[in-house]
């Protein structure tokens, strides 16, 4: 089992629709990150948290520590948030640890 | 733009060969990481560097190396390259400390044939 799960792996969606993404981790955190990739390989952060919820524009991520447990919310979604979603966490030694990503793609 | 960049974008070597990748940091950064990001996977952690020593390393074999420049600019060395080393390659800086955001470069893309 990897020590970051997240769910769905694929996803497609209309334009407007409400997306969530969810991460699940089992190991212990200082800080849950959530980046952006895009075609090509770049990775831009997102939100780096470690409780409660952030919210930049349209997205919005929440973390549940007690339940090891975080979400990406993006609202009114558009054909230009279509891009792969990475969920990771800080591993012992500074590094981060990463979900396999969700491969979102937007419909307009 | 994080100011994180990578040399070179693109790359083909052939099994067996050794190859070199460069990564300049974000001004300021004192510590990198290296990722290896094989296809259709999450990156993976080879290791990291503060202020030119290693502090950390994934599960890598020792034919994966670095080094880090006392501008903070570094290097992965790969040598006796196989067809499973075939990946993205990924540099990311930031300031010590366990809570500091990682700004990633855009990668380089390796092929070994």
């Amino acid at each position: 089992k990897n020590e970051v799960e997240q769910s769905p792996q694929n996803l497609t969606a209309q334009e407007g629709e409400f997306i969530t993404i969810n991460c699940s981790y089992s190991v212990g955190i200082s800080a849950l990150h959530w980046l952006q990739q895009h075609p090509g390989g770049g990775i831009v952060s997102l939100f780096m948290l470690s409780s409660g919820k952030k919210k930049h524009g349209r997205l919005i991520a929440t973390i549940n520590i007690q339940e090891k447990h975080s979400s990406l919310h993006i609202t009114a979604s558009h054909p230009r948030d279509s891009a792969v979603y990475i969920c990771a966490v800080r591993g012992s030694q500074g590094n981060l640890i990463f979900g396999k990503g969700t491969k979102l793609s937007v419909k307009p | 733009e994080t100011g994180v960049t990578q040399s070179p974008t693109h790359l083909i070597k052939t099994r067996g060969q050794q190859v070199t990748l460069r990564c300049s940091s974000q001004s300021g950064h004192n510590t990198v990481s290296w990722y290896q990001q094989a296809l259709g996977q999450g990156p993976q952690f080879i290791f990291q560097y503060y202020r030119e020593e290693e502090n950390g390393r994934g599960n890598f074999p020792p034919r994966f190396s670095g080094l880090q420049f006392p501008n903070y600019s570094s290097e992965l060395n790969v040598n006796a390259l196989e067809l499973d080393d075939s990946a993205l390659y990924l540099c990311a800086s930031s300031l010590a400390g366990g809570s500091y955001e990682q700004y990633f470069g855009p990668g380089t893309r390796l092929t070994v044939t």
